[in-house]
């Protein structure tokens, strides 16, 4: 198993511009997460899944979007990109009543 | 006052020290407790958990929950060189299928000098 795979690990955007964040679990893993992590900070919450079809917003949730069409893939999606952006954005998996498992990060720098 | 406290450190320590890492909550409702290991550029790893007050161990690492304080602990025995990383407390308010509501600390860098 590959586990929790996040595509890319590294990305510059300029102010305005969009993407999308990739993320991948082959675990068959019902909950899916979006955290971010700024220096010194603890990670929070950006959107949750329970299972395809179905999303949720977490505490900082302004400023993306996701779908879950399938169990196995969780994409974040950024309009308008600002500085405030600017961060390391984990994905996250676990089975009902198990452990979270996450991925190795994209590293998004807003310039 | 923040839900979650853990001072950031960095801690420094030479091989073989016993190490400390603390985190205090304010949230009384938090019954479920968490230690992530998170190495360089890598994604947060579950390293322990609890959700009663006490010690639990696991080989060279202790948790530890005082509920009465608010305050958990993390103990880390003959320290190696491969435990540098950076230590997240988490806590919940519901068990571990509850992770929608994971309060991490900031995380406290350490680095174990051989």
């Amino acid at each position: 198993n590959a586990g929790v795979t996040q595509t890319p690990k590294f990305r510059i955007l300029k102010i305005g511009q969009s993407m999308t964040l990739q993320c991948a679990q082959d675990m068959n893993h019902n909950y899916m997460y979006w955290y971010r992590q700024d220096p010194g900070m603890g990670l929070k919450l950006i959107y949750y899944s329970v299972g395809a079809g179905i999303t949720d917003k977490g505490e900082v949730p302004n400023g993306y979007n996701v779908s879950r069409s399938t169990t196995e893939d969780f994409p974040l999606r950024l309009e308008l990109a600002a500085p405030s952006q600017t961060s390391v954005y984990f994905c996250a998996s676990r089975p009902v009543g198990g452990k979270l498992f996450f991925g190795s990060g994209t590293q998004l720098s807003v310039l | 006052q923040k839900e979650v406290e853990q001072d950031p450190g960095p801690l420094s320590v030479p091989e073989g020290a016993i190490v400390s890492l603390n985190c205090t909550y304010s949230n009384s409702a938090f019954q479920y407790f968490m230690w992530y290991r998170q190495y360089s550029r890598k994604g947060p790893e579950l390293l322990m958990y609890t959700y009663s007050s006490g010690n639990k161990e696991d080989g060279r690492f202790t948790a530890q929950v005082d509920k009465s304080s608010k305050y958990i602990s993390l103990f880390i025995r003959d320290s190696q060189p491969s435990d540098s990383a950076t230590y997240l407390c988490a806590m919940s308010p519901l068990t571990q299928g509850g992770s929608e509501k994971l309060v991490f600390g900031k995380g406290t860098k350490l680095t174990v000098n051989p």
